[in-house]
């Protein structure tokens, strides 16, 4: 799988849009990007993937730059239950199962 | 998405004792999965637990440490065996649907003193 680079820390005020990048400059053609976060203690949760086109969901957006070597997971209006360690993964389907979480991005939303 | 339920949610276990983790998931899967996250790392794969037949471990695993169950399609055990408390983790459960996207439980945080 590709590697990720992700900043280590962000924050964010309540009520305002969370954008988060991810670079993966070495994805494969057939490699999806999904992004999870963790709240302390808790186990991963599943956010959004997407191959090439923007996607949307009841949880976020993740927008994919068109030589899909970037991305950008956005939070459109933050709450302080969205204070997570979010990581961007990079995998093909059916690649197998030994996820390299990395260090992620520590978002803190503030009142 | 899955419902993927684990307990115990976390323990205080004495170091040479056992453990065994549950993991019911709210409807019927193929693959499911035991993690290991130790305080402040990634995720590690520990094995896979196979329907029917023994489970598939990964490099640094063994049955004898972690003996894992699949006796149907919705449910898996992980039992932690002779605990020392460098086996103080959260310990996941893990299904994947929806064209191989991956789910985890809310995990099972295993202190050992």
């Amino acid at each position: 799988d590709a590697k990720t680079t992700q900043p280590t820390s962000m924050d964010c005020a309540e009520g305002r849009a969370a954008n988060l990048p991810c670079n993966h400059s070495t994805i494969s053609g057939n490699e999806y990007v999904y992004w999870y976060r963790q709240i302390h203690s808790q186990g991963p949760q599943y956010i959004i993937h997407g191959l090439k086109n923007n996607e949307t969901n009841e949880m976020a957006s993740l927008i994919i730059t068109e030589d899909r070597k970037s991305s950008t997971l956005i939070l459109p209006h933050a709450t302080l239950r969205d204070t997570a360690v979010y990581y961007c993964i990079v995998r093909a389907p059916n690649s197998g199962y030994a996820l390299n979480f990395g260090k992620g991005t520590s978002l803190l939303v503030t009142p | 998405s899955a419902v993927i339920s684990q307990k115990p949610s976390r323990d205080i276990c004495q170091r040479g004792t056992s453990l065994t983790i549950q993991c019911q998931v709210d409807s019927q899967v193929t693959m499911m999965f035991w993690y290991r996250q130790q305080p402040g790392q990634s995720l590690t794969l520990i094995a896979t637990a196979n329907q029917g037949s023994e489970a598939t471990y990964e490099s640094g695993f063994v049955i004898d440490k972690f003996p894992i169950s699949r006796p149907n399609l919705t449910f898996s055990t992980l039992t932690v065996s002779n605990m020392s408390p460098e086996d103080s983790s959260i310990y996941l459960c893990s299904v994947v649907r929806d064209s191989s996207t991956i789910y985890f439980g809310e995990g099972s945080w295993l202190t050992v003193v």
